[in-house]
């Protein structure tokens, strides 16, 4: 099946600091999702890419689905503690959303 | 709209005993998801309901685990005999065809 390399697994960031994080994909997607996990919770949207090349903000947010379908980043700007948790990747191809691949993971730490 | 609602938050419970996990989607959605989410794995699809009806589990693990969805309000998922390692974050989610909302999620723990 399909598979996602999310890098890096982990960060540790100054408050204030830009962050970026990527996806990449042994094949193709139509879509790209980002999800955030904070602790103890479960993983909540961000952002949504449907079209390769297409860059999306959702407030410091920015997100690109790569022009090759097969990668996608993930851009923070300014962090703040908030910020901290776990950050997923997701890529589906087609069909429905049970055909979702999930990324490992980032986990970011924010040091105020 | 509470979101998806999933009980018990937390369980512990000894290898060999029967788990039950249960999940209340969001009203008006049609599709209900199961994942598993451990450090080593990630997320991973378990079931998935499409108006009540199992469409694909593919991604159970083994005849251990069985999900069941009796109406549009209600679904569990049962492991029996329970092994410490199923101990995993057990996530439920509910949506349509191309957008799903998570639960908080059940921790559970099998020692």
């Amino acid at each position: 099946g399909q598979q996602l390399n999310q890098s890096p697994q982990s960060m540790f960031i100054q408050e204030g600091e830009d962050v970026s994080m990527n996806c990449t994909s042994s094949s193709i997607f139509n879509t790209w999702l980002w999800y955030k996990q904070d602790p103890g919770e479960g993983p909540v949207l961000l952002i949504a890419l449907y079209k390769a090349g297409e860059l999306t903000s959702n407030g410091r947010l920015t997100a690109q689905f790569g022009i090759t379908r097969k990668d996608s980043f993930l851009n923070i700007s300014a962090s703040i503690p908030s910020d901290v948790g776990i950050y997923f990747c997701a890529g589906q191809l087609t069909g429905g959303y049970q055909k979702v691949t999930f990324g490992i993971g980032t986990k970011l730490q924010v040091i105020p | 709209d509470a979101g998806v609602i999933q009980s018990p938050r937390h369980e512990v419970t000894e290898m060999g005993q029967e788990v039950t996990l249960r999940c209340k989607p969001i009203s008006g959605h049609n599709s209900l998801f199961w994942y598993r989410q451990t450090m080593m794995r990630g997320l991973e699809l378990l079931i998935y309901f499409n108006n009540n009806v199992p469409i694909d589990d593919s991604g159970m693990p083994e005849d251990r685990f069985s999900a069941k969805m009796p109406n549009a309000s209600f679904s569990t998922l049962k492991i029996q005999p329970s092994e410490p390692r199923d101990s995993a974050v057990y996530f439920c989610a509910s949506g349509w065809d191309t957008e799903a909302f998570f639960g908080q999620g059940t921790r559970l723990t099998v020692v």
